[in-house]
């Protein structure tokens, strides 16, 4: 069975201060898809980033950057430079190929103190 | 792109009337679409499965009496809750697939309270 674990439940920071919330998973397949999610306290989910389980590049989109790599099954996300406006829930998320159901952490709520 | 709209967005009704939400793909065709259920400070729990033209698939232990999904058309799903009650009041999402990139697109989610 997948499964996805985002062990830190809670993460506080001052505004500025560079901060990476952890995504581990678990799956015996070898072709899968990992996301990242982000749930502003307005309450929609928005979609961040897609990777396949074939793509180890890291990627980096303005202050967002992710770091994949299949050998600790960790799918980790870090913010630089975070600022109020980041504070949501974020949530890691797997899908295996051909599957339909997305299976999610439990969400690490992130605040951004000024 | 891959805008999904839910409508209502918040919704307070009497214990045993029935509450309709509806998901909306603006910009695509969603073949397939997914209702969950998120409780205060929780993960996102799948209710059922929506795929166009055919029967949703319930996750275990859903009633599907009590949740009843339509997708009739490739840009709409409705939930409806029939007799809710103040256990039923929850924060219901849902979200939308294009198909081949196995990306889900989420609603605003729609809040509901059963008094």
């Amino acid at each position: 069975a997948q499964k996805v674990t985002q062990a830190q439940t809670e993460i506080s920071v001052v505004e500025k201060e560079d901060v990476t919330l952890d995504c581990v998973y678990e799956t015996r397949d070898t072709t899968y898809y990992l996301f990242w999610y982000k749930q502003p306290p307005s309450g929609e989910l928005v979609f961040l980033i897609r990777r396949n389980s074939f793509d180890e590049q890291n990627e980096i989109s303005g202050r967002y950057s992710w770091n994949f790599q299949k050998s600790t099954s960790s799918f980790n996300f870090t913010i630089t430079a975070s600022q109020v406006v980041d504070s949501a829930v974020y949530f890691c998320a797997l899908i295996l190929q051909g599957a339909q159901k997305l299976v999610f952490g439990q969400g690490t709520r992130l605040t951004i103190n000024p | 792109g891959a805008v999904v709209s839910q409508h209502p967005s918040r919704v307070i009704c009497k214990s045993g009337t029935s509450v309709k939400i509806e998901c909306r793909s603006l910009d695509f065709q969603a073949t397939t679409m997914f209702w969950y259920r998120q409780f205060p400070k929780q993960s996102l729990m799948l209710m059922a499965t929506s795929n166009e033209g055919s029967k949703a698939t319930y996750e275990q232990g859903v009633e599907k009496d009590k949740f009843l999904i339509n997708h009739a058309s490739l840009t709409l799903s409705t939930l409806t809750v029939t007799s809710a009650h103040p256990e039923d009041s929850s924060f219901y999402i849902c979200s939308a697939g294009q198909g081949g990139d196995f990306t889900q697109y989420f609603g605003p989610g729609t809040r509901l309270t059963v008094l």
